[in-house]
């Protein structure tokens, strides 16, 4: 079986671009969650959602925002880049709203130049 | 503000030790505790969770101790193995939601 798969897996933008990111859950799964992870730090969460519905918002700015489409796949998107935004991007899914279990994919290395 | 808290940042056991980790937080309403093993590179994978109404929890060589009065969780790896050598992130999360907040993590360095 699939796990949670990201793509791209790297990515080089320029301060004040905009990236799109996306994650396909593991099948059955109907819950996407994104984490940031700065180098050397636990991953921060940022956002979930549920049956495309947001279900819950990290401390991260509005550059960034995200969907979920009817097959349960999901974008990150993050406007107006900063060097600040490099990290590794991390996609979770999980059977339902309220999961507990956590798979996570290996991530999007995103550097801002 | 760190709700979670580990230590220590990173450790070095000997083939065949116990690896110690430490693990506290804030947030009484946290509810599942799972850990996390990270290779360079790749995602965080769940190694083992344990719920605040058991103190103990083992899986292989992974152990899980909670203490819900002192609103601490610890790691012990026994029989450290150089492949065990990783960033190992302890987190939490309210029993009705999934929004994990992790430690800060700890690497792991077992030499043969």
């Amino acid at each position: 079986d699939a796990g949670v798969t990201q793509s791209p897996t790297h990515l080089i933008k320029t301060r004040g671009q905009h990236v799109t990111l996306r994650c396909s859950p593991i099948s059955g799964h109907k819950s996407v969650s994104w984490y940031q992870q700065v180098l050397g730090q636990g991953p921060q969460f940022i956002f979930q959602y549920y049956e495309k519905e947001e279900r819950g918002r990290g401390n991260f700015p509005d550059r960034f925002s995200a969907r979920q489409f009817p097959n349960y796949s999901s974008e990150l998107n993050v406007n107006a880049l900063l060097l600040g935004d490099s990290a590794l991007y991390l996609c979770a899914s999980g059977e339902s709203g309220g999961f507990t279990e956590a798979f996570f994919g290996q991530g999007t290395r995103l550097t801002v130049v | 503000q760190q709700q979670v808290k580990q230590s220590p940042q990173s450790l070095i056991v000997q083939k065949g030790g116990i690896s110690i980790i430490n693990c506290a937080y804030e947030n009484t309403a946290f509810d599942y505790f799972p850990w996390y093993q990270q290779f360079p590179g790749k995602g965080p994978a769940l190694l083992i969770a344990i719920r605040p109404d058991v103190s103990e929890k083992k899986e292989g060589r992974f152990t899980i101790s909670f203490n819900k009065s002192a609103k601490q969780f610890s790691l012990h790896i026994m029989d450290s193995q150089p492949g065990d050598s990783a960033t190992y992130f302890c987190a939490a999360s309210k029993a009705a939601g999934n929004k994990l907040t992790f430690g800060g993590g700890t690497r792991v360095l077992v030499k043969p």
